[in-house]
């Protein structure tokens, strides 16, 4: 049973480039959340995708955006980085349930780590 | 709106002692409380979890229990071992459907 994985594991970027990060859900599972976690601090919520389409979002600018793919795989677009964008940037999955509720047991992937300098 | 408070870290004890870390919240409605664990260089696992009141998570010898009254969900293990130092995270989720976290707890655990 394939876990989540999420692509590339490392990342460094310049100030005022542009960064893809990429994820594949848990097997089975249709919904995935995007967290940003700073060095030191917990997990900060920035979007969630469901059928293709961004059903929550946290508080975040534009530059943060993502899609959804027909396969449930899911991609984080930041333009402009800044350094304050250096992070571990973590992928989340679970089952959206008959009635369009998503499961609460979310299933993270080993993140992403993005270095801006 | 919705926040979790941990105890601050880092705590560090010696192998077989008895852990505690503090969790409280402040939530709108009745959220749902996990612990997630975060080893170093990895993604977070999930830990346990309590979906009601007085609910009581329990995994790997870990415990913690949903108390209301108090807006608590503290994190306990009877006799801790090395390999339980990690950076423990409690979190919420209402029906906002995203979680909430605290700011960790930086568990080491010396032989």
């Amino acid at each position: 049973d394939a876990g989540v994985t999420q692509s590339p594991t490392h990342l460094i970027k310049t100030r005022g480039q542009q960064v893809t990060l990429r994820c594949s859900p848990k097997s089975g599972h249709d919904t995935v959340s995007w967290y940003q976690q700073a060095l030191g601090q917990g997990p900060q919520f920035i979007f969630q995708y469901y059928e293709e389409e961004e059903r929550q979002r946290g508080n975040f600018p534009d530059r943060f955006s993502g899609h959804q793919f027909p396969n449930y795989s899911s991609e984080l677009n930041v333009n402009a980085l800044l350094l304050g964008d250096s992070a571990l940037y973590l992928c989340a999955s679970t089952l959206t349930q008959m009635g369009g509720r998503a499961s609460e047991t979310q299933y993270f992937g080993p993140g992403t780590r993005l270095l801006v300098l | 709106g919705n926040s979790v408070t941990q105890m601050e870290g880092p705590v560090t004890l010696s192998e077989e002692a008895f852990l505690t870390i503090n969790c409280t919240y402040t939530a709108t409605g009745y959220p749902s409380l996990f612990w997630y664990v975060q080893y170093p260089g990895e993604g977070l696992q999930l830990l346990l979890k309590a979906t009601k009141a007085d609910d009581k998570g329990s995994n790997k010898g870990f415990e913690a229990t949903y108390r209301k009254e108090t807006t608590s969900f503290h994190l306990e293990k009877g006799s801790v071992q090395v390999s339980d130092s990690a950076v423990y995270f409690c979190a919420l989720i209402t029906g906002a459907q995203k979680l909430v976290f605290g700011q960790g707890t930086r568990l080491t655990i010396n032989p």
